[in-house]
Order: structure tokens, then sequence, then C-alpha cells
């Protein structure tokens, strides 16, 4: 059974920094391209970033660019997002997601999300 | 950058068709995909690549797209399917999703 566990959510204040995890099983993390999607309360999805499967490519939504930091260790089965210079605006859940087999597939398994907070 | 739009709300009476809908540019001639998400709870895939539904999804799920618009129908809408649907395309590389559409079954 596919599992993604994120961690390392909390409350911080505005220009801090964060580093969300996301532990995976089930399945050859290292063959997966791996993204991070938020919502903020009350609102709907938002793409954050993406990440291949080898971790020698990424891409970032506007809005973190320069900011944040996806990464992967295809040993230890985990992603991460550096986060930076955060701002209340961040403040959402914070999902990883799996792609399908294929790049460019829809994202077939969600973890349960962690919340960051941004707040003084 | 590409956009999806979705109308905010939908109702639809129990036993009943339910159709969202999710217009983007030349939305066709992309693959769109759906997903459910109950309050609380993290998103589920519920079709892909246009009309595909994974494993474990109801028959009554069903999904087209053509033109400029992309459509989820559940037929026999029952109220477990109350929930919040989002629609989701690739746009250079990156994913977009759609604002989202809360169903109400009432």
């Amino acid at each position: 059974e596919v599992q993604l566990v994120e961690s390392g959510g909390g409350l911080v204040q505005p220009g801090g920094s964060l580093r969300l995890s996301c532990a995976a099983s089930g399945f050859t993390f290292s063959s997966y391209w791996m993204q991070w999607v938020r919502q903020a309360p009350g609102k709907g999805l938002v793409w954050v970033s993406r990440i291949n499967s080898d971790g020698s490519s990424t891409t970032y939504a506007d809005s973190v660019k320069g900011r944040f930091t996806i990464s992967r260790d295809n040993a230890k089965n985990t992603l991460y997002l550096q986060m930076n210079s955060l701002r209340a605006e961040d403040t959402a859940v914070y999902y990883c997601a799996r792609e399908g087999a294929v790049a460019g597939s829809p994202l077939d398994s969600w973890g349960q999300g962690t919340l960051v907070t941004v707040s003084s | 950058s590409y956009e999806l739009t979705q109308p905010p709300s939908v109702s639809v009476s129990p036993g009943q068709t339910a159709s969202i809908t999710c217009s983007g540019d030349k939305l066709g001639d992309k693959y769109a995909c759906w997903y459910q998400q109950n309050p609380g709870q993290s998103p589920v895939l519920v079709i892909y690549q246009d009309t595909k539904r994974p494993s474990g999804i109801p028959e009554r799920f069903s999904g087209s797209n053509s033109g400029n618009t992309a459509t989820l129908t559940i037929s026999g809408t029952q109220a477990m399917d109350e929930a919040d649907y989002y629609c989701q395309a690739w746009d250079s590389g990156t994913v977009v999703f759609g604002g989202g559409t809360k169903l109400t079954v009432l």
C-alpha cells in the first residue's frame, strides 16, 4: 500500500524558516516524480513545486520561487520542502503527492498533509 | 499563466445526475483529471485522462473533455458524494488546479 506521511509543520514567525518532510513507503520512491501542493484554510488546492525522480530537475510556482527548495533523498525514501522567508500568505496545509507512473500523470497518491501557520 | 475555471457550487438531489464543469483555453487538447476532497481529508483522484476511473472509484463517476470544457458527471448521486471537487490539467510542465466546486446533495 502506498503511504505518504508528511511532518515538520507548525507555527513560525514571518520571515522564519521551516523544513517539511514526506516519508514514502509501499512503492519504489526513486522511480517517481513528486510534488508539493498546498491549501490555505477554506481555500482551494494550489501547486507549489515538483521534482523529478532523481532530484536533478525542479520547478516552482512563482509565489514561492527563490524562497522554497524541494529536494529528495532516495536512499531514505523521503521528500523535503525547505521553506525560507515565510509570509502570512504561506499559511496552509501542505500535501506531498506522487505523480503517476509516467511523468505528467495525475497525482495518484496524497499524504494526509501538515499544517504550516505563519504568524507573529 | 494557464487558468481553469469551475463553478463555486453545484446542488443536486439524491439519485439525480450532477455535472461539474471545468473551463480552460483549449482544455480539450490536454488531459483533465478530477479529485474529490471531503472535509478535513486529502484529495482523492476520481477521474484521470479525461474519462478513466482509478481502481475503487464507483462507476457512477465519469468524465469527458472537449473544446474548452471538461465535465465530471456523477450519475445516481449519493449523499456520500457531497464533497469538494477539483479539476486539474498540465500546462508547460506544471500542475494547474481549478478553483474547486462544492457539491451539495440535498
